[in-house]
């Protein structure tokens, strides 16, 4: 089993750059998380899909939209990026029963020049 | 707003030690809380899940406790070898059913030969 994929690994972007970034998991999972994570900061939620069809904002949405594309795939896209929006991002899916630990992908290091 | 805290950035001990990190919350009260390890350039990986009602949990030479009074969790790693070095991510859930974690900004532990 892959498990949670996420692509690229790695992007350098140029200030204003539109990009998406890809992430899809084969466990069936309901609920699906995108997380940046930056020194000092540690994992921040950016949106989640809590099941197919429905998303919301976490603590840090701006400059970011997603798309539930189907159960497997949640995508997020970043506009018009800014040097602020470098960092590393993690896509994670949860069965969505509490007592179920997250999957994380092994995430994608973005460059935003 | 709720508040998580790691006590250490880092935490140094030697081989065969028991090492004891600590995870603080405050302005929150979590149904239960989840510790997690991250590897350099690696997503975190799931490592145990305790809930408000268990005291102690434990897993191979992991043992993690929960105090709800103190608001309080500690993760211990009996006869610890190299290969425990990472960083520990405690993590809580984000109330109501949310599904949602938050995380503290991490352990980095070093165990030395």
């Amino acid at each position: 089993n892959a498990g949670v994929t996420q692509t690229p690994k790695f992007q350098v972007l140029k200030t204003g750059q539109s990009m998406t970034l890809q992430c899809a998991q084969d466990m069936n999972h309901n609920s699906m998380y995108w997380y940046r994570q930056d020194p000092g900061m540690g994992l921040r939620l950016i949106y989640y899909s809590a099941s197919e069809g429905t998303t919301d904002k976490g603590e840090v949405p701006n400059g970011y939209n997603v798309s539930r594309l189907n159960k497997r795939e949640f995508s997020l896209r970043l506009e018009s990026a800014a040097p602020s929006q470098t960092s590393v991002y993690f896509c994670a899916s949860t069965q969505g029963d509490p007592w179920d630990g997250y999957t994380f992908g092994s995430g994608t290091r973005l460059t935003v020049v | 707003s709720q508040k998580i805290e790691q006590n250490s950035e880092a935490l140094n001990i030697q081989e065969g030690k028991t090492a004891t990190l600590t995870c603080n919350y405050t302005n929150y009260s979590p149904a239960y809380l989840q510790w997690y390890r991250q590897d350099p350039g690696r997503g975190p990986v799931f490592l145990l899940l305790i809930r408000e009602n268990e005291k102690e949990k434990r897993k191979e030479r992991l043992k993690v406790t929960f105090d709800t009074t103190l608001k309080q969790s500690l993760f211990h790693i009996t006869a610890s070898q190299p290969a425990d070095s990472a960083t520990y991510l405690c993590a809580l859930e984000g109330g109501a059913g949310s599904y949602q974690l938050t995380f503290g900004k991490g352990t980095k532990l070093s165990v030395i030969p």
